[in-house]
This record gives structure tokens, C-alpha cells and sequence, in this order.
């Protein structure tokens, strides 16, 4: 029973537009969301995180919305670079900041010059 | 500074062998994790430590163990091996300190169990 969904295994888009990048949840004791990219041999990098007390976090081209009502969390890409095809995990904390990570199974986003 | 690091690379092991694979976090982190990560899969938490102590365990059999030394390097141990453990298995770390969600990945290992 997966508690954490990424329902789009790719997303092709065009150099310069927005990606939105979706991941729904289970949970309702999830209280901290991750995303991370992760390159071909390679490990998880570390993108951006919110806390489940707030509704958006920017960090320079990346934007994350969490929609609690409906358990859902995105990942904006303002504007998409080529550099930016990569596979994006969502991943939930459960348990605090003691706890662990439950990630969803990815999605492969390609963008294209 | 230096990130994550694990070793090996790359292993491949025979069915029933076991396994050590390592990893050592980033300097004055204190709390470490196991993954494992299967094609087409999100990584899965295998175990957590901090100080040295087993914090979490996820749903995978006593054939692994772990155990972190007080340098905050760990050793994920693998034992009686079966095809269905070839997998990326990755390391991540931790602060730990309250509040400090970010865990930081290492490279990962690729065992491939023939």
C-alpha cells in the first residue's frame, strides 16, 4: 500500500516553460515533505522541503505547494532548463524530524532545448 | 566539504554470500539511514541510526543488519544473499539535530546478486 504517489512515471517539456510535477499522500500524520532529483548513478539530490504548516516554499526556479486538504503536494521548475531532466522524488516524513523518509516511486521529467 | 561517501562502487556476490557495504556521512552529522532502491521503485528505508543506536528498522528481514561506530560511519551488512537483493543501496545523513529534516545522499552502491 503505497502512502506515498507519484501517478506520472514522465513529463516532457519544452526549455523555458514551467514543469509542474505531482505527488499525492495517504497520511495525515505526515508532517514534512521532500523532493529530491536524482541523475543515472547517481544519489538523491536534496531540492526543496516544506513544512506541513505551510503552503508554498520557494527556493529560486523551484516552487512547492502542499494542499493538506487534499493531500497533495507539487513541484514547480520556473523556467525548465535542459539540465533540469532528471527523475523527481516526493518523499514524506513521518515521525518527526527523528523519523523516515517514505518516497514515491518517481518521475522521469525530460526537457527539451 | 565532503559530501556522503560510500564504498564500494559496484559489487557483485553469488547467492547465499554476504555482504558489507559502507558509508561515511557528512562531517558533524550524527544521524545515518540505509535505502534500498530497485529499478523503476522509490528508495525504501532499511534502517536508521544515531549515536550509534538503531533508531528505525523498515520492513526487511534479520538478514539485514547495521550498526554505526562512533565516528559516525555505518556498515550495512547483508547476509545469505538472494537474487531479489540486487539493488542501488544508498546511505543518507543527517544533523539529527531537532527540527533538521534534510537528509543528504551518497552515491549509492550497486550490488548485483547472480
Amino acid at each position: 500500500d503505497q502512502q506515498v504517489k507519484q501517478n506520472s512515471p514522465s513529463l516532457s517539456v519544452q526549455e523555458g516553460r514551467i514543469s509542474i510535477l505531482n505527488c499525492d499522500y495517504t497520511n495525515s500524520m505526515f508532517d514534512y515533505f521532500l523532493w529530491y532529483k536524482k541523475y543515472p548513478a547517481e544519489g538523491p539530490t536534496f531540492l526543496i522541503s516544506i513544512s506541513s504548516i505551510k503552503d508554498k516554499n520557494e527556493d529560486g526556479r523551484f516552487t512547492v505547494f502542499l494542499n493538506k486538504s487534499a493531500k497533495h503536494l507539487s513541484l514547480h521548475i520556473v523556467p525548465s532548463q535542459p539540465g533540469d531532466s532528471a527523475v523527481y522524488f516526493c518523499a514524506a516524513y513521518y515521525g518527526g524530524s527523528q523519523g523516515n523518509l517514505i518516497f514515491g516511486k518517481g518521475t522521469k521529467l525530460s526537457v527539451k532545448p | 566539504d565532503a559530501g556522503v561517501t560510500q564504498s564500494p562502487t559496484h559489487l557483485i556476490k553469488t547467492r547465499g554470500q554476504q555482504v558489507t557495504l559502507r558509508c561515511s556521512p557528512i562531517s558533524g552529522h550524527k544521524s545515518v539511514s540505509w535505502y534500498q532502491q530497485v529499478l523503476g521503485q522509490g528508495p525504501q528505508f532499511i534502517f536508521q541510526y544515531y549515536e550509534k543506536e538503531e533508531r528505525g528498522r523498515g520492513n526487511f528481514p534479520d538478514r539485514f543488519s547495521a550498526r554505526q561506530f562512533p565516528n559516525y560511519s555505518s556498515e550495512l551488512n547483508v547476509n545469505a544473499l538472494l537474487l531479489g537483493d540486487s539493488a542501488l543501496y544508498l546511505c543518507a545523513s543527517r544533523s539529527g539535530s531537532e527540527g533538521s529534516y534534510e537528509q543528504y545522499f551518497g552515491p549509492g552502491t550497486r550490488l548485483t546478486v547472480t
